[in-house]
């Protein structure tokens, strides 16, 4: 039981290079969602998936794409990498979006923008 | 201003301590969550509350609802304590989906 697993741990891109970072859970939940996490600011949503087969954005969407493509997969994709994407991002999973669902995290990808 | 506060934002203690982090907020919530962030990167949920206080281990959480505030508390601190201990809430606004609202975090280190 691998709980969230996040490929790759880290990745330099220069700037207009296009990625995907992946994400799966084992854990059969519903709800995943894609954050990043800047210094010296919380983490803010980019994305999430409420259930298989519906996404919506969060407070961040500009310059990004995710595809929720099966139960357990849901990737984020950056078609033109720019500075201000360097980051780290967190996939993270729960149940249901219910108010009282835990979140679990994935280790988080480092990436950097040239 | 930020809609969910941290403090402090550093915090060293010696070893044995008894720590208090405070998170405040001003939007409704439904539920608040306290995680901690491990120095290697790793993120896991602590406490999960909506009223009242929940306690596991050595640590301790608390909310007032009325006065919009939760802390953390630590006793008996150790040295594997220390992490960045991150506070956030589930608004009520926007329905329920999904929408968590992370305060900076709280970074402590304890000192053998």
């Amino acid at each position: 039981n691998a709980g969230v697993t996040q490929t790759p741990k880290f990745q330099v891109l220069k700037t207009g290079q296009s990625m995907t970072l992946q994400c799966a859970q084992d854990m059969n939940h519903n709800s995943m969602y894609w954050y990043r996490q800047d210094p010296g600011m919380g983490l803010r949503l980019i994305y999430y998936s409420a259930s298989e087969g519906t996404t919506d954005k969060g407070e961040v969407p500009n310059g990004y794409n995710v595809s929720r493509l099966n139960k357990r997969e849901f990737s984020l994709r950056l078609e033109s990498a720019a500075p201000s994407q360097t980051s780290v991002y967190f996939c993270a999973s729960s149940t249901t979006p219910a108010v009282r669902a835990e979140q679990f995290f994935g280790p988080g990808t480092r990436l950097t923008v040239l | 201003k930020n809609e969910v506060e941290q403090s402090p934002q550093n915090l060293t203690a010696q070893e044995g301590e008894f720590i208090t982090i405070n998170c405040s907020y001003s939007v409704g919530i439904s539920a608040l969550h306290w995680l901690q962030q491990h120095p290697g990167g790793g993120i896991v949920s602590l406490f999960m509350l909506s009223s009242g206080k929940k306690k596991h281990g050595r640590l301790i959480a608390t909310i007032n609802i009325q006065e919009k505030h939760s802390s953390l508390h630590i006793t008996a601190s150790h040295p594997r304590d220390s992490a960045v201990y991150i506070c956030a809430v589930r608004s009520r606004r926007g329905g329920s989906q999904g929408n968590l609202i992370f305060g900076k975090g709280t970074k402590l280190s304890v000192k053998p």
